[in-house]
């Protein structure tokens, strides 16, 4: 009974592919989020979704499109991989009203070669 | 551009003893500031948090403290045990947002 599930926990691909990494939450929130933390241990918010609807989206790279099918999930898509897309992936979600106290997935760690 | 800063990467306590993990902010426009904990392999997971209206929240054996015009919060953990051991990350929320901007993270070693 995992509450936020990510796939594939490892990822290790080469620069210019395309891949996704999938994310589901059966708490019931209507927040979702999608964090990265690179090598120096920075973890920092990429996307959040409220309910379908993109709220939060910081300096990404146009090669990132997060997709939300239905608000239990929440996608992330990258386009042409580069070096520096190598780190570890964090979903999480949140309920309406206590966006502070997030629920985290285990990561995926995402190696580009 | 660090707004929340943990200048500790490590500390390491003795179990039945006091942790006091340390945090500073730059930022005056944040409103709940939080501790998330983090086993290797595992996603963090939230702790506890403070209202920056407030100067203390218990909760069991963890104590956040906030010190506002010293920009400065700290979790106590008494007695530290050896679970406990693990990567703390001080966090805090952009006022009135989803936004929460994390630091560094220490890494607390609770030995026998």
């Amino acid at each position: 009974d995992t509450a936020v599930s990510q796939t594939p926990k490892y990822l290790v691909t080469q620069m210019g592919n395309d891949k996704s990494i999938k994310c589901e939450q059966n708490l019931g929130h209507d927040t979702m989020y999608w964090y990265k933390q690179d090598s120096k241990k920075f973890l920092k918010i990429m996307f959040s979704y409220n309910n379908k609807e993109l709220i939060i989206n910081e300096t990404v790279p146009n090669r990132f499109s997060p997709k939300s099918p239905d608000k239990a999930h929440l996608n992330l898509h990258i386009n042409s991989l580069e070096l520096g897309d190598s780190a570890v992936y964090f979903c999480a979600s949140s309920q309406e009203g206590r966006y502070y106290e997030q629920y985290f997935g285990p990561g995926t760690r995402l190696t580009v070669t | 551009d660090q707004q929340v800063k943990q200048n500790s990467p490590s500390l390491s306590v003795q179990e039945g003893r006091i942790s006091i993990l340390n945090c500073d902010y730059t930022n005056s426009m944040f409103d709940y500031f939080l501790w998330y904990k983090k086993y290797p392999a595992e996603g963090p997971t939230f702790l506890i948090s403070i209202s920056s209206i407030k100067d203390k929240n218990e909760d069991g054996r963890f104590t956040v403290f906030l010190n506002k015009s010293a920009k400065h919060l700290s979790l106590h953990i008494v007695p530290s045990q050896p679970g406990d051991s693990a990567v703390y990350f001080c966090a805090a929320r952009v006022y009135n947002t989803d936004k929460l901007i994390f630091g560094t993270g220490t890494r607390l070693q609770v030995f026998p």
